[in-house]
C-alpha cells in the first residue's frame, strides 16, 4: 500500500524568501516519488521527480527536493519565491506494488506569495 | 510532440444527461490514467487502462462510471446520469510504460452539472 501525506494546507511566504513544502510518504516498495504543480484552472505540471539516483532532485523553476528515507520524506524547496511561483502544490508516489502503475497523490498545498 | 490532449476543455450537462470525455495520451504513449479532482481537493485516482484493456479500475465508482481505450482512438470516461456530485475537473494522464513512470497530464475537462 502507499499514501501521501502534504503536511501544510496552505503556506505563506514573502516574495524572494525561501519555500519549504513538506511531504511524508508510505510505501511498500522502492517508490517514485513526484512534485507537480498546478496553477489556477489549469492541467498539472511536473516539476521534477526522485527514481532511486541521486536523492537531491533538481528541477525546473529552481524548485529541489531531497528523498529522506529514513524519515520517509520528499519535501519541496526553493531558495527564493517569485510572484509567479504561486499556485497548488502537489506530491505523488508511486510504486509497482500491487497498484500496477496507480498514483497516489497528496491533497495538496497551496502556496501563496506576498510581494 | 503535442502533449496529452482531452476535449472538451468544458462541459455543462444537466442532471440525468450523458457525459464523454475524451483524452488522446501523447504520441507513442499507450498506458492512460483518469483522474478526478473535486473543488478544493486533491486528485484522486480513478482507472488505468491500456490500448483495449482495463488494468485497474479501484478508483471507478461502482456505477454509471465507464472507462475504455480502443484499439483506435481516444480514451473515453462516459458518465451515465450525471449527478450534481459529479462536477469536477477529470484529469488524464498518459505514460510510456507501466509502473513508476512519469505522467504527462492533460489540460483537464472541467463538468459542471446543472
Amino acid at each position: 500500500a502507499q499514501s501521501v501525506t502534504q503536511l501544510d494546507s496552505h503556506v505563506s511566504v514573502s516574495e524572494g524568501t525561501p519555500v519549504l513544502l513538506r511531504c511524508n510518504y508510505s510505501s511498500s516498495y522502492s517508490p517514485s516519488l513526484f512534485w507537480y504543480v498546478q496553477h489556477p484552472n489549469k492541467g498539472l505540471q511536473l516539476l521534477l521527480k526522485y527514481t532511486s539516483a541521486a536523492t537531491l532532485v533538481k528541477g525546473i523553476n529552481g524548485f529541489e527536493a531531497e528523498f529522506k528515507k529514513s524519515e520517509t520524506s520528499f519535501h519541496l524547496t526553493k531558495p527564493s519565491a517569485h510572484m509567479s511561483d504561486a499556485a497548488e502544490y502537489f506530491c505523488v508516489v508511486s510504486d509497482l506494488s500491487a497498484n500496477a502503475g496507480k498514483s497516489t497523490f497528496g491533497d495538496g498545498t497551496t502556496l501563496t506569495v506576498k510581494p | 510532440n503535442a502533449g496529452v490532449m482531452q476535449n472538451p476543455r468544458h462541459l455543462v450537462r444537466r442532471r440525468g444527461q450523458e457525459a464523454r470525455l475524451r483524452c488522446s495520451p501523447m504520441k507513442g504513449h499507450s498506458h492512460v490514467y483518469w483522474y478526478r479532482q473535486l473543488p478544493e481537493e486533491g486528485l484522486k485516482f480513478m482507472v488505468y487502462l491500456q490500448k483495449e484493456n482495463i488494468i485497474d479500475e479501484s478508483g471507478m465508482p461502482k456505477e454509471r462510471f465507464s472507462a475504455e481505450f480502443p484499439k483506435e482512438g481516444p480514451s473515453i470516461l462516459r458518465i451515465q446520469q450525471v449527478v450534481r456530485g459529479d462536477s469536477a475537473a477529470y484529469f488524464c494522464a498518459s505514460s510510456p510504460t507501466r509502473g513508476t513512470d512519469t505522467q504527462y497530464f492533460g489540460p483537464g475537462t472541467r463538468l459542471t452539472v446543472l
